[in-house]
């Protein structure tokens, strides 16, 4: 079963215009990641938050994390037509035992150019 | 070292057939993990591997399939009796104990079971 839900399940934006994707989730974490996914390809990892932190960045990347509301969010700025992608969280529970990430259903991002 | 290989890249099988797919870790990983996705929704872990030693699989695997690491190298993923249902994209994952939170993924088997 999935973890979470991501929301929304699908974005259109113009280029150059910002895209933000939610991501909640249902368990205690030790981090989360967000991945893209380009059609028929498999997944690239874009960026890990660990549980104590609040927000990281990475390039044109912005993730912020909310534990006691169990969700996080990825902000892209400045889009290209390139960022065209699904794009997913997954959650880290491996303090648990559990040794496999949780992913979310995804948000199927379309920058139009 | 290219990263992590999935061979096939494309199967057509008829409903009933066993099916074997390939995963090739990055050579230094220990860790592999085999997900299934369907069409629209994010990976479904199936199997954890440490090392040869098969250490968590979910309920989704059923007794069709069974999944191996025989010398902590590559992995096999087998399919027995293939169903409709089964058709996917399967993704194979691998990290290392001194980078555990550092997964790489391959570019997926897909399976179409008609």
């Amino acid at each position: 079963s999935q973890q979470g839900e991501e929301d929304p399940q699908a974005l259109s934006i113009q280029e150059g215009e910002n895209a933000t994707m939610n991501c909640s989730y249902k368990t205690s974490i030790n981090n989360l990641q967000w991945y893209r996914q380009n059609s028929g390809r498999g997944l690239v990892h874009l960026i890990l938050i660990r549980s104590n932190e609040r927000e990281k960045h990475s390039g044109r990347l912005r993730v912020t994390l909310d534990t006691s509301k169990k969700s996080s969010s990825l902000l892209i700025t400045a889009s290209r037509a390139a960022d065209t992608a699904s794009y997913f969280c997954a959650t880290d529970a491996s303090d648990t035992g559990r040794r496999a990430l949780t992913f979310g259903s995804g948000t199927r991002l379309q920058v139009q150019p | 070292d290219t990263g992590v290989s999935q061979d096939p890249r494309h199967k057509i099988t008829k409903r009933g057939q066993n099916v074997t797919f390939r995963c090739d870790p990055i050579s230094e990983h220990n860790r592999l993990y085999w997900y299934r996705q369907t069409l629209g929704q994010g990976p479904e872990f199936l199997t954890y591997f440490q090392n040869e030693a098969q250490l968590e699989k979910s309920r989704l695997l059923s007794d069709r399939f069974s999944a191996e690491r025989p010398k902590g190298s590559f992995s096999t993923l087998e399919i027995q009796r293939t169903e409709q249902g089964d058709s996917a994209m399967y993704l194979c994952a691998s990290s290392s104990d001194r980078t555990p939170y550092g997964y790489t993924f391959g570019s997926g088997t897909r399976l179409t079971v008609v």
